[in-house]
């Protein structure tokens, strides 16, 4: 079956640093990948999203490509701020509005 | 853009009572709704699966007779926790379908709920 696989939390950097959380995923087909952010006592929100192979999906300086080769979709900010503390979950889907698989969630901390 | 709007946030009820959450698309039809669980520092563990005008699929190992899901209308679907025990205490997210939006899914905001 699908599944995604992130990198074990939690993540603690001093604000301005590089983030990077690993996910890397397996599926039958081709999903589309996404990150999406919770923030503590909220839902989720979509962060960013990439559909096929190649596609780098942004947001708020956040990036993810999607790596077929590698069956990746990490995600790296360039210089990370004490408001990007929150729990990012990747996760797939394999069509369009079908279920999401999500990855254990990596908690993000960042100091200033 | 496409809201879900989940009700209530927070709540605390006694062991044996039910408890019903309810998950509204304000500005759209949602067909399909998904009811998900999420434990203390975990992940989101899908429970079901609720279409509009029919039964909910339920994942394996989550207790229909337990988690009841009515979908009843496009933009309304409820889950309610019967007879509900301090192990049920979790924080439940629905998330509903969208025509629109950026990848097709919108998340409620989420219902804590501490069963004492």
């Amino acid at each position: 079956g699908n599944s995604v696989t992130q990198m074990e939390g939690p993540v603690t950097l001093s604000e301005e640093a590089f983030l990077t959380i690993n996910c890397t995923y397996t599926a039958t087909g081709y999903p589309s990948l996404f990150w999406y952010v919770q923030y503590p006592g909220e839902g989720l929100q979509l962060l960013l999203k990439a559909t096929k192979a190649d596609d780098k999906g942004s947001n708020k300086g956040f990036e993810a490509t999607y790596r077929k080769e590698t069956t990746s979709f990490h995600l790296e900010k360039g210089s990370v701020q004490v408001s990007d503390s929150a729990v990012y979950f990747c996760a797939l889907s394999e069509g369009y509005g079908n279920k999401l698989v999500f990855g254990a969630g990596t908690i993000l901390r960042v100091k200033s | 853009g496409a809201v879900v709007s989940q009700h209530p946030s927070r709540v605390i009820c006694k062991s044996g009572t039910s408890v019903k959450i309810e998950c509204r698309s304000l500005d759209f039809q949602a067909t399909t709704m998904f009811w998900y669980r999420q434990f203390p520092k975990q992940s989101l563990m899908l429970m079901a699966t609720s279409n509009e005008g029919s039964k909910a699929t339920y994942e394996q190992g989550v207790e229909k007779d337990k988690f009841l899901i009515n979908h009843a209308s496009l933009t309304l679907s409820t889950l309610t926790v019967t007879s509900a025990h301090p192990e049920d205490s979790s924080f439940y997210i629905c998330s509903a379908r969208a025509r629109k939006g950026a990848d097709g899914y919108t998340f409620g905001s989420g219902t804590r709920l501490t069963v004492v």
